[in-house]
């Protein structure tokens, strides 16, 4: 079944960039339809799970307004990948990572049914 | 963004106690809300969306209602399993919320 997968660096120094991959296995991360997006999702114990942005396979993108003006996602459908990029990270990005799929955007069924095991992000020097 | 709320943050029950956790949105979100389990050190599990559909392979002592901006989890018998941590989220806006969490623990 369709599983995904996190990897990345767990150390991260101050004001540098955080860089995230998800690869989708089991299936395929490009859809004829609309039902599935893939999205990134952080989790600290200051701020609880905090929704980052979410991608469509064709590079349409969804983000956090708080996030926005430091975060890229991106999408490699021939590695069956999405990524992500957060720029001038301080020790407040310090969280747990998850990528996860995103069912039925602009629905009342709009949720997260599928999520990767997450990655630990840590931000030091 | 839409601010989630949730009560309470934690609470003690019995094995086969029935338990209800209230999520509340700071303005109506229709039914546009899912909840979520999360035991430790794993990921969130997706238990109930757009308000009271039960997400598959999901046990059917977990239900969902409510709509606007007012919405409760229930566990009709609580088991073992369960004890765990729960979230309610918002997808109405574009920018998704979740609620702070409610802690489920054994008395």
């Amino acid at each position: 079944q369709l599983q995904l997968r996190e990897s990345g660096p767990g150390l991260v120094k101050p004001s540098e960039t955080l860089s995230l991959t998800c690869t989708v296995s089991g299936g395929s991360i490009s859809s004829d339809s609309s039902t599935f997006y893939w999205a990134w999702i952080r989790q600290s114990p200051g701020k609880g799970l905090e929704w980052i942005g979410s991608i469509y396979y064709s590079g349409s993108t969804y983000y956090n307004p708080s996030l926005k003006s430091r975060v890229a996602i991106s999408v490699d459908t021939s590695k069956r990948q999405f990524s992500l990029q957060l720029r001038s990270v301080t020790a407040a990005d310090s969280a747990v990572y998850y990528c996860a799929r995103e069912s039925l955007r602009g629905t009342p069924y709009d949720s997260f049914d599928l999520w990767g095991q997450g990655t630990m992000v840590g931000v030091s020097s | 963004d839409i601010q989630m709320t949730q009560s309470p943050s934690s609470l003690s029950a019995f094995v086969g106690d029935r338990v209800t956790i209230i999520c509340r949105a700071g303005q109506s979100i229709s039914s546009y809300l899912n909840w979520y389990q999360q035991k430790p050190g794993k990921a969130p599990k997706l238990l109930i969306y757009a308000a009271s559909s039960l997400q598959s392979g999901v046990p059917s002592r977990f239900s969902g209602s409510g709509s606007g901006t007012d919405f409760t989890l229930t566990i009709s018998s609580l088991q073992p399993e369960d004890f765990a941590t729960y979230y309610c989220q918002q997808s109405y806006s574009d920018s998704f919320t979740f609620g702070p969490g409610t802690k489920v623990e054994i008395k």
